[in-house]
């Protein structure tokens, strides 16, 4: 089965500067790739997501890109703000086969300081 | 749209009593829905994956007979904690799916805790 690894577990940025998180995943047949946030206590709300298609994906401070080749993918925040303060999940499946779940990375824990 | 609701949002059992997890999609049909456990600090640990009208199918270390899935509909699951212990408490979240480029939709979560 997919099998999603994340880095780094903990980030800790200044305001105003960028935060990168890190997946690999196993499954190359896997083609969805979203990147949760998770606030203590909710459960995870969907930021941004790719799909296998695709290389990258921009939506205004926030950014994913993927290289298949190396079944690896990342999240980019430009801009940081103290709001952006959370725990970070990837995730990754085969989303058009019907019944295939979303396999998570163990989290970041990233921490904007003003 | 796309909108999954979860309830009760926190719930608090004795310990060998039975509590019921409800995860409904308000504005689609789910043809999948998932279950997963979230421990402090940990990730999402996916237990179980339903479709309506036939039996749910565990991960390895999931005891069905200890967690029972009921996907009755299309627009409802529920979980069942049987004969809760104290090392059931967790986080419950529910996700559910509309398959092809829909994506996943997640409940906002039960927190249970066994006392």
């Amino acid at each position: 089965g997919e099998n999603v690894e994340q880095h780094p577990s903990t980030l800790s940025v200044q305001e105003g500067d960028s935060a990168v998180i890190k997946c690999t995943y196993s499954d190359s047949a896997s083609n969805y790739f979203p990147w949760y946030k998770q606030e203590l206590g909710k459960g995870p709300q969907l930021i941004i997501d790719i799909r296998s298609n695709v290389g990258e994906k921009k939506d205004q401070r926030i950014a994913v890109t993927l290289n298949k080749t190396a079944k690896h993918f990342s999240l980019h925040i430009t801009e940081t703000q103290p709001e952006d303060s959370a725990v970070y999940f990837c995730a990754a499946s085969l989303a058009n086969q019907a019944g295939t779940a979303l396999i998570f990375g163990k989290g970041t824990t990233l921490s904007v300081s003003s | 749209g796309a909108v999954v609701s979860q309830h009760p949002s926190r719930v608090i059992c004795k310990s060998g009593t039975s509590v019921k997890i409800e995860c409904r999609s308000l504005d689609f049909q789910a043809t999948t829905m998932f279950w997963y456990r979230q421990f402090p600090k940990q990730s999402l640990m996916l237990m179980a994956t339903s479709n309506e009208g036939s039996k749910a199918t565990y991960e390895q270390g999931v005891e069905k007979d200890k967690f029972l899935i009921n996907h009755a509909s299309l627009t409802l699951s529920t979980l069942t904690v049987t004969s809760a212990h104290p090392e059931d408490s967790s986080f419950y979240i529910c996700s559910a799916t509309r398959g092809g480029n829909y994506g996943y939709t997640f409940g906002s979560g039960t927190r249970l805790t066994v006392v």
